[in-house]
């Protein structure tokens, strides 16, 4: 099945600096990769996506990029806020396949004011 | 308000006992997701169903059975829980029905904080 595997685990950032967070997956028939913020306490939320017949996607401070060549796509986060803080879970699924997401391990933003 | 709820958000109960987790959608979708979260391990799925009656395993399937009788409900149960089964577990639904559908993404449940003592 599908491998995602997210790097770092914690970042932590000034605010006003952007974070990166990359993913790696293994199945090259995946072909949508979503973002989900997760704050303390709360439910897993999508905050961007993309498929793979695109390379980037835009959406205000957020971004995502795809390299399908080397099976790695990247959430970057612009001007971070306070209010940024939070864990973030990539995932990866083949939409063929009952849109099952396999999700990484995460990674905790810390947003330093 | 995401339109999909879980019940009972927390829950205590002893080792051996069965225990049922219920999902309950008002979106009518299709797909729907049992995960269980936990620390280092992130999200993995247990079960999953693409309609009523219609359901398969995920990755950490032993131990749990799903039932899916309704298009709105789904449940989880652990027939004899066990300590290893104290998680945090979310229900997702989702909106996929073909790859020419524009809306792939999760709404999950505000998540069943269960502990087996």
């Amino acid at each position: 099945g599908e491998n995602v595997e997210q790097h770092p685990s914690t970042l932590s950032v000034q605010e006003g600096d952007s974070a990166v967070i990359k993913c790696t997956y293994s199945d090259s028939a995946s072909n949508y990769f979503p973002w989900y913020k997760q704050e303390l306490g709360k439910r897993p939320q999508l905050i961007i996506d993309i498929r793979s017949n695109v390379g980037e996607k835009k959406d205000q401070r957020i971004a995502v990029t795809l390299n399908k060549t080397a099976k790695h796509f990247s959430l970057h986060i612009t001007e971070t806020q306070p209010e940024d803080s939070a864990v973030y879970f990539c995932a990866a699924s083949a939409l063929g396949g009952n849109n099952r997401l396999a999700f990484g391990k995460g990674n905790q933003v810390v947003v330093i004011p | 308000d995401a339109g999909i709820t879980q019940s009972p958000r927390h829950k205590v109960t002893e080792t051996g006992t069965p225990v049922t987790l219920r999902c309950h959608q008002t979106e009518n979708h299709r797909y729907m997701y049992w995960y269980r979260q936990d620390p280092g391990h992130g999200l993995r799925l247990i079960h999953y169903s693409y309609g009523v009656k219609d359901t398969d395993k995920g990755e950490v399937s032993d131990g749990y059975s799903v039932s899916r009788s309704k298009t709105e409900d789904f449940l989880l149960t652990l027939e004899s829980a066990t300590s290893s089964q104290t998680s945090v577990y979310f229900c997702a639904i989702s909106a996929w029905q073909s790859p020419s559908t524009s809306n792939y993404g999760y709404t999950f449940g505000s998540g069943t904080r269960l502990t087996v003592v």
